[in-house]
This record gives structure tokens, sequence and C-alpha cells, in this order.
């Protein structure tokens, strides 16, 4: 499988709303319902943020959203706030019970 | 708490084996996928291999033949197995939670990866 192709970086404004693409075919992204978000801060390990293209687990703020148009998924962050300084990572089925992530963004907050 | 805790990332020779562990706790292990993600130090995530609560195994075609995952849910543990290493294997191996699978079978959510664990650092070089 193929990295699906996201943005090596993203910025906004403290308050701002910022939106990470996420590219892939009709075979991950565009075939199935099962996207999903991580965030990793530096020397972390990722945290999950959004399931299912459009879910928010627990604890998630709902200043993250995301949705899903053909064969890109879009990851929005509103309100942007220092600590959402991080890297984003969209990860997609991509049949066969196999997954591929995407190659990452990382979010600036000026 | 759910934790998940790695072991077994060491140096190793281009050709070699290693035997990596992730120890769980806090949680019902038998009754979850898990799955093996790693990250070269400095890029992206890349989805390893993934077991099922039967044992079915999948893997990524870059370690197809060379890796095996496995399970052992009496210790709550899993396991991936790692010959023929290369330069280009060298990464943090993260251990990680998938889904809440039912006895019928039925998986949810669909790739639900969470938690992670703090990962362990494999390196290939002579």
């Amino acid at each position: 499988q193929s990295a699906l192709t996201q943005p090596p970086s993203a910025s906004g404004s403290p308050g701002q709303s910022v939106t990470i693409s996420c590219t892939g075919s009709s075979s991950d992204v565009g075939g199935y319902y099962y996207v999903a978000w991580y965030q990793q801060h530096p020397g972390k390990a990722p945290k999950l943020m959004i399931y299912e293209v459009t879910k928010r687990p627990s604890g998630v703020p709902d200043r993250f959203s995301g949705s899903k148009s053909g064969n890109t998924a879009s990851l929005t962050v509103s309100g942007l706030q220092a600590e959402d300084e991080a890297d984003y990572y969209c990860c997609s089925y991509a049949g066969s019970n196999t997954w591929v992530f995407g190659g990452g963004t990382k979010l600036t907050v000026l | 708490e759910v934790q998940l805790v790695e072991s077994g990332g060491a140096l190793v020779q281009p050709g070699g084996s290693l035997r990596l562990s992730c120890a769980a706790s806090g949680f019902t292990f038998g009754s979850y996928d898990m799955h093996w993600v790693r990250q070269v130090t400095g890029k992206g995530l890349e989805w390893v291999s993934g077991i099922g609560i039967v044992g079915d195994t999948y893997y990524a075609g870059s370690v197809k033949g060379r890796f095996t995952i496995s399970r052992e849910n009496g210790k709550s543990s899993l396991f991936l197995q790692m010959n023929n290493l290369r330069v280009g294997d060298t990464a943090v191996y993260y251990c990680v939670r998938g889904s809440y699978c039912s006895g019928a079978g039925h998986c949810s959510p669909v790739g639900y990866f969470d938690p992670w664990g703090q990962g362990t650092l494999v390196t290939v070089s002579s």
C-alpha cells in the first residue's frame, strides 16, 4: 500500500480554524468509512482524536472534527489553542484487514 | 488503567532476528484485536501487523513473510517475531489496542487504535 497524502505542514493563529487533508484512493479512503486521525506531540505516543471519519473518543474536545468526500478525508481544528501544536496523522482501512497511514502534518500555532 | 508496555527492542545486525513483547493490563485482553505500528525516527507512522481475537493474522506487504505476530491471551501478551531484519526496519515499534470484538466475531469501533504503548526501539545496523 502507498501512504496516504497529507500536506507536510499547516498553521494558524490562536482562535482560528485549520483544516488538514488526507488523500488516498478508492481502495482506502474512498472505499470505506473507516478513517481515523491521531495527534502526536514530540517524544510521545500517538493519541486517537477521530475515528470512523467523524466520531470523537471520550475526552477529545469538540474543537476537533472530521469529514470525508470521495477519496479525501479532512480534520478540522477550530478555535486553535497552543496545545494543539503537534503532528497529525490520518489512517484508513485499506481492505483485507490492513491499514495505511498518511505521511503526517506538522501543525504550528503561530 | 489501560496500559501497554513493550519490550525487546535492541541493536541487531542485518539478517538477524528479534522478538518484541507487549504486556497488556487494565482490560480484557482476549476481547480486543491488537496491532503493531512502527515509526522511523522523525518520520511517519506505518501499520505493521494485526491479530484478531481468534489468532487470525494480517501483515503489511513490507514485512510479510519475515515478521510473525502472535498473542497469548492467558498472559495478556502480544508478540512480534521479526526475522531477516533489514536496515529499513529500524524504527520505534508501538503496541496498539484495536477494536473490541464480541463473542459473535463483530468488532467495533473499526479502526479504533487506542491506547498506544510507549514504544520500543529496534535498530538494525552492522
